[in-house]
């Protein structure tokens, strides 16, 4: 069955510094795709990102960047210059396809990320 | 703007009663979900529909229950037979070619 882990129950650190949230998945499908989610206080995931397996190029977007090692089965998150607004929960998943062609996604149990200032 | 609704944003309820969680979407997904979260927890996959008047079970879809009449809602009914119903439900939408989902704000439910 499908997993994903995030070890890291609660990261604290101060606002500028850089911190990388870890993710580990386990899955016998070939094909997959991986995301990270960010949930603010007010409850809503909001989407930040999906990678193809196929993918194993890392991506950046501005202070956000991915590194996906399909060797390690990890999908690791970094923001850079933290700021206190990126204080969040933020999930990992993985999908699991259904037979009707759409997917089902496997969390992890989250990351709670506080930036003090 | 297209999105996803969900109300109430908090809902209260006795033990023993049902009660019915609202999902809508605009954004023409053919495929919604329902999850649950727990504090401390990751979100767990309750039921979920890839097109009307069908749906599956998730993981944890003991005590609930869902319908699809129309694709732009989703349902979803807390009974009596669930014996933990108090958490944060989040509903979610996606098309069905892979996509990310899109979730809606959420509902509370505490059951007394």
């Amino acid at each position: 069955a499908q997993k994903v882990t995030q070890a890291q129950t609660e990261i604290s650190v101060v606002e500028k510094e850089d911190v990388t949230l870890d993710c580990v998945y386990e899955t016998r499908d070939t094909t997959y795709y991986l995301f990270w989610y960010k949930q603010p206080p007010s409850g809503e995931l909001v989407f930040l990102i999906r990678r193809n397996s196929f993918d194993e190029q890392n991506e950046i977007s501005g202070r956000y960047s991915w590194n996906f090692q399909k060797s390690t089965s990890s999908f690791n998150f970094t923001i850079t210059a933290s700021q206190v607004v990126d204080s969040a929960v933020y999930f990992c998943a993985l999908s699991e396809a259904t037979q009707g062609g759409s997917e089902k996604l496997v969390f992890g149990k989250g990351t709670k990320l506080t930036v003090n200032p | 703007d297209g999105g996803i609704t969900q109300s109430p944003k908090y809902l209260f309820r006795k033990e023993g009663q049902n009660v019915t969680l609202s999902c809508e979407q605009n954004l023409n997904h053919d495929a919604m979900y329902w999850y649950r979260q727990d504090p401390g927890q990751g979100l767990r996959l309750i039921y979920y529909s890839q097109i009307v008047n069908d749906f599956q079970k998730g993981d944890i879809a003991e005590g609930y229950s869902v319908s699809r009449e129309k694709k732009e809602s989703f349902p979803l009914t807390v009974t009596s037979a669930q014996k933990n119903p108090t958490a944060f439900y989040l509903c979610a939408s996606s098309t069905r070619d892979k996509d990310e989902q899109y979730f809606g704000p959420g509902t509370r439910l505490t059951v007394t």
